[in-house]
């Protein structure tokens, strides 16, 4: 597709149960960011790759959060034993160098719901 | 760390001019983003400004000043369409990752 590619688009789940969320990020674009965003608040960075590589990792919240970007290209962002303030609006953004070179493309995110 | 602050909400009349300001403190600075958030969608990217001055693009502006820690984001003969939050996103020094403010919900009523 022409855009970033975010699944699924809304995952209900109970408390304890780990998620799968999906980012699918423009072809050519090396630059892959996580952020996560709660209802009135900003956008809080979690992850960012360059290429395959996580030279930062310094936002995932907590050691249940990891994140995974293979050949390049698609990205997992995994939660596991979720808990209920892990709800928001996971957002996925693309950038074809680092950020400082040019935009970010943002998916239309994953909303996280956890009961 | 870094702080960046904006108002919260603001409103205004369809066809006037509004400007949303947004104040940082970092260490060192690579560069300013403004982005365009409507309810429910991602985010899209509106201006990127690194020097001093105004850059302007068809109704939207965005002025940096470095020395005050300063931008603004101004928008001209206002549609009801630009009712959305408006983010604010700096990058300081050495850093590739973008850190956002909380964003500005603007409501344009007509």
């Amino acid at each position: 597709g022409a855009g970033v590619s975010q699944s699924p688009s809304n995952k209900v789940t109970e408390k304890g149960k780990d998620v799968e969320l999906r980012c699918d990020p423009i072809s050519g674009h090396t630059a892959l960011y996580w952020y996560r965003q709660s209802l009135g608040q900003g956008l809080e960075f979690l992850i960012y790759f360059q290429g395959n590589s996580a030279p930062d990792k310094s936002g995932l919240p907590s050691d249940r959060f990891s994140a995974e970007r293979t050949g390049g290209s698609v990205s997992t962002l995994t939660i596991q034993r979720t808990q209920q303030e892990d709800s928001a609006v996971y957002l996925c953004a693309s950038s074809q160098g680092a950020s400082n070179t040019g935009e970010l493309f943002f998916g239309e995110g994953s909303r996280l719901t956890v009961l | 760390g870094q702080n960046i602050d904006q108002p919260t909400e603001m409103t205004a009349t369809e066809g006037a001019i509004v400007q949303i300001n947004c104040t940082y403190q970092t260490s060192g600075f690579n560069g300013l983003f403004w982005y365009q958030q409507h309810a429910g969608e991602a985010p899209t990217f509106l201006s990127y400004n690194v020097l001093d001055g105004l850059e302007e693009k068809g109704r939207f502006s965005s002025f940096l000043s470095r020395s005050k820690g300063y931008s603004y984001l101004l928008l001209k003969e206002l549609q009801m369409k630009d009712s959305a939050s408006y983010l604010c996103a700096v990058l300081s020094g050495g850093s590739y990752i973008p850190t956002f403010g909380r964003g500005t919900s603007l409501i344009v009523h007509p």
